[in-house]
């Protein structure tokens, strides 16, 4: 089954405690993207890959790091993570961007205290 | 840069009635791709439709039905009898159809609730 997986799922936390999302889709996709989802701003894009090795900052990057060693795994890193970051995280993937239809993971839902 | 609006931040109907969520959006891009998300109270995003700007036929798929209209660069999207289960975040999306794309560019989303 064609699908983008998150781990965790639910994770609460406490300020300075480093901590990894894992994303991992099986499609083969070029493209991946985090976002995260906050009461009335929808989803911000935080960083995204556009290949293997290639990732860029989104419109939130502030506290996050990103890498792409394989093509199917895209984790998130909060090296130092902050009540602010209390948040919904997606994970996404397409073919590329231009037009193609992303495919979510399930979210994680994050608490920093 | 590109923004999406999507006005009503709730809407309140009762089961069998129909509902139109609006999208409006603005872009420089002289082609670009439209969606369509729903999020459910369970937090999965669920695509529901991808429409290029070059097609701005109508769509219809069972209760659901999307008028595009570029001339007002609009996207809105009508439930019609609606359900319960309907109940949900709905959320507009964009994206330029170049290989600058780098991003999906979200509305704030629609609550949609149906009552019994």
């Amino acid at each position: 089954e064609a699908q983008v997986t998150q781990n965790p799922r639910y994770l609460i936390t406490v300020t300075g405690k480093k901590l990894t999302v894992t994303c991992s889709q099986n499609m083969n996709h070029e493209y991946m993207s985090w976002y995260r989802q906050d009461p009335g701003l929808g989803l911000r894009q935080i960083y995204y890959s556009m290949n293997v090795e290639v990732t860029d900052k989104g419109d939130v990057p502030e506290g996050y790091k990103v890498s792409r060693k394989e093509k199917r795994n895209f984790p998130l890193i909060l090296e130092s993570p902050s009540p602010n970051q209390t948040s919904l995280y997606f994970c996404a993937s397409s073919w590329t961007l231009a037009g193609d239809t992303q495919y979510f993971g399930p979210g994680t839902r994050l608490t920093v205290l | 840069a590109q923004k999406v609006t999507q006005a009503q931040t709730e809407i309140s109907v009762v089961e069998k009635e129909d509902v139109t969520l609006d999208c409006v959006y603005e872009t420089r891009d002289t082609t670009y791709y439209l969606f369509w998300y729903k999020q459910p109270p369970s937090g999965e995003l669920v695509f529901l439709i991808r429409r290029n700007s070059f097609d701005e036929q109508n769509e219809i798929s069972g209760r659901y039905s999307w008028n595009f209209q570029k001339s007002t660069s609009s996207f809105n999207f009508t439930i019609t009898a609606s359900q319960v289960v309907d109940s949900a975040v709905y959320f507009c999306a964009l994206t330029p159809d170049s290989g600058s794309a780098r991003q999906l560019t979200f509305g704030s989303g629609t609550q949609l609730t149906v009552l019994p």
